[in-house]
């Protein structure tokens, strides 16, 4: 059962364009999502949040989305750069059984190639 | 900058070894916990740890697994029987507090290959 949706594997876009990846979610009971980068051998990098009661948080190149109605969130980075080149995953959070855990629900990620 | 460690980089072992995956999670953080990626597969939740004991755990965090915070600053997950389907990079993780505003650090990760 994925909880968290990253539909798209793979993406290429072209150095100085925009780079949108997309994510959905079913478990009504998130209520924080983040994006993770992460480069082969390494483990994933925090990027960027956002809370449920927002629909917009902006980071420099890096600007996420939220349409709670939708479950639909989406990452963007503008201008993509070359060393942006990476996996980026989509992750939730929720308050699951009021214990004080903050466990994140991956998706799958996206394999994001910046073409120079 | 201020960073989750783990050791061994690379572990390899034989079915039905127990191994154990170490970690120094970031100083002032709180939480901590261990997730794991299947090659080609997601990064999935084991376990979270807070004030000495589990908070939480997942369907894979069975019997075999085990947690240990056995002083100030390492954290460990201990493996007991290894099994064929335990190969995977495992990551640990640390966060200040446990809902918004913190986020978890990732470590590099442990690439365990059971053979």
């Amino acid at each position: 059962d994925q909880q968290v949706k990253q539909n798209s594997p793979s993406l290429s876009v072209q150095e100085g364009r925009i780079s949108i990846l997309n994510c959905d979610y079913t478990n009504s009971m998130f209520d924080y999502f983040l994006w993770y980068k992460k480069y082969p051998a390494e483990g994933p990098t925090f990027l960027i949040s956002i809370s449920s009661i927002k629909d917009k948080n902006e980071d420099g190149r890096f600007t996420v989305f939220l349409n709670k109605s939708a479950k639909h969130l989406s990452l963007h980075i503008v201008p993509s750069q070359p060393g942006d080149s990476a996996v980026y995953f989509c992750a939730a959070s929720g308050w699951y059984s009021g214990a004080g855990s903050y466990q994140l629900t991956f998706g799958k990620g996206t394999k994001l190639s910046v073409i120079p | 900058e201020p960073e989750v460690t783990q050791t061994p980089s690379h572990q390899v072992t034989q079915m039905g070894q127990e191994v154990i995956l170490r970690c120094v999670p970031i100083s002032n953080h709180l939480y901590f916990y261990w997730y794991r990626q299947i090659l080609g597969q997601k990064v999935e939740f084991l376990v979270s740890f807070y004030n000495n004991e589990i908070s939480e755990k997942s369907e894979i965090f069975d019997d075999q697994f085990s947690v240990e915070r056995p002083d100030g600053s390492n954290f460990t997950l201990k493996i007991r029987s290894t099994k064929l389907e335990d190969s995977a990079m495992y990551f640990c993780a640390s966060s200040e507090g446990d809902r918004l505003n913190t986020e978890a650090f990732f470590g590099q990760g442990t690439r365990l290959t059971v053979v």
